[in-house]
């Protein structure tokens, strides 16, 4: 089966732009987690979203939001972007909610602010 | 607040050689999982750990729970250089949230 999709792979923004990012869970999926990765900080949690409700956020600013639709997908959205948000963004699907079993995660979003 | 200690952040091992990496708690955990991730790849699961005392074995990984549930260790034998990658373990507190510690980077020396 096809696994998790993000999009788009690699993009490049300045600071003050706004981003979406996208994530296609493993069908049947419907928990879906995003991940913050840099090289100093590792891998962060953003939130979590499970059936269109956000289960648990991690400490980020409110710049940082995402949503979940019917259909499982989900974005997540950074708003007026600066130098230290460059990382790149890692969405996990799981069966159940996170903490019960096995993520599956994407292959990311690298995106890099100028 | 809720944080998994993980040790060493870097290794580096002539093939052949064991590896291990650790994770420590101050607080007890209701589970504990490891991951793998590729250079250049994104994390894969490895094994999830519940039970006190547990150990578990993939071919040349090993992987204990300690009995008080607050540590985690995973050991190779034997590196190859395909078990070249930074490995992470992801702590569940009891809040249905994975916190993953900071990762150990293993490099292998043919």
């Amino acid at each position: 089966k096809a696994g998790v999709t993000q999009t788009p792979r690699y993009l490049i923004k300045t600071r003050g732009q706004q981003v979406t990012l996208s994530c296609s869970p493993i069908s049947g999926h419907r928990s879906v987690s995003w991940y913050q990765q840099t090289p100093g900080q590792g891998l962060q949690f953003l939130f979590e979203y499970f059936s269109e409700t956000q289960r648990n956020k991690g400490n980020f600013p409110g710049r940082f939001s995402g949503r979940q639709f019917s259909n499982s997908r989900s974005e997540m959205n950074v708003s007026t972007l600066e130098l230290g948000d460059s990382a790149l963004y890692l969405c996990a699907s799981s069966l159940a909610a996170q903490g019960a079993g096995e993520l599956f995660f994407g292959e990311g979003s690298r995106l890099t602010v100028l | 607040g809720q944080q998994v200690m993980q040790i060493p952040q870097y290794q580096h091992v002539q093939e052949g050689e064991d590896f291990t990496t650790y994770c420590n708690s101050s607080t007890t955990l209701s589970n504990i999982q490891w991951y793998k991730q590729r250079p250049g790849g994104h994390p894969v699961f490895l094994i999830q750990l519940v039970k006190s005392g547990e150990v578990k074995k993939q071919k040349r990984l090993t992987f204990q729970f300690g009995e008080a549930k607050k540590n985690s260790s995973l050991h190779i034998t034997a590196t190859q250089t395909t078990d070249v990658g930074t490995y992470f373990c992801a702590a569940n507190f009891g809040n249905e949230k994975l916190t993953f510690g900071t990762g150990t980077r293993l490099t292998i020396i043919p």
